[in-house]
């Protein structure tokens, strides 16, 4: 079934660790996008992505950086994780294409918890 | 660029009455309107979306108005059930950019 998948789902790292959060999609979409969520609250874009070698900053500061080396895969690594890299991240893709908007499809999302 | 607010914040209505959530755009060149319901731990879930050429969509209990000329747009749920228990976001897609704008979201409470 086509998805966005997203390991790991729960994480407690501590302080200073390197940490990926894994993200693969088997929608065929071209464009991908990183947001970081508290619980129930605004979703902020970090980072996102509309094809391979493409990667762009999104609205929020982000400590993290993010590599498009095959069309379906979109890491986010944090170098030194803190405790205000807390949250949720939710990986999330679209189409390219069209002149009318595209549908953004959400992962289930990786709890981030740094201790 | 594109900016999107969404109001109210939190709404608390009563089982089987009417929830209406609303929203406003700046940019005249967005012309995709689409709805995300959140369930509590679950990830955000299109639920509804409009495009520019139509002024208003239904899915059952689910409706979606657009008036482009006033730049704003709303939700609709009649008829509302303890499952309408969510946060809703609503969004905007410019032509220019197809980076979607997300509202800050409305924390929705069905009343017993």
């Amino acid at each position: 079934e086509a998805d966005i998948y997203q390991t790991p789902r729960y994480l407690v790292i501590g302080t200073g660790k390197k940490i990926t959060l894994e993200c693969s999609q088997t929608m065929g979409h071209d464009k991908m996008y990183w947001y970081q969520q508290d619980p129930g609250m605004e979703l902020h874009l970090i980072h996102y992505s509309y094809g391979v070698n493409s990667t762009e900053k999104g609205d929020l500061s982000s400590e993290s950086t993010v590599s498009r080396i095959r069309t379906e895969h979109f890491p986010l690594t944090l170098e030194s994780a803190r405790p205000s890299h807390t949250s949720q991240y939710l990986c999330a893709s679209s189409e390219s294409g069209g002149t009318s908007g595209n549908t953004i499809y959400f992962g289930e999302g990786s709890w981030l918890t740094v201790v | 660029g594109e900016n999107v607010e969404q109001h109210p914040s939190t709404l608390s209505v009563q089982e089987g009455d009417s929830a209406v959530i609303k929203c406003t755009y700046s940019d005249s060149a967005s012309n995709y309107f689409p709805w995300y319901k959140q369930e509590l731990g679950k990830r955000p879930q299109l639920i509804i979306d409009i495009r520019s050429n139509v002024g208003e969509k239904k899915d059952q209990r689910i409706a979606v108005t657009l008036n482009k000329t006033a730049k704003h747009f709303s939700l609709h749920i009649t008829e509302t059930q303890p499952e309408d228990s969510a946060v809703y976001f609503c969004a905007a897609s410019p032509v220019s950019d197809d980076k979607i704008i997300f509202g800050k979201g409305t924390r929705l409470h069905i009343l017993p």
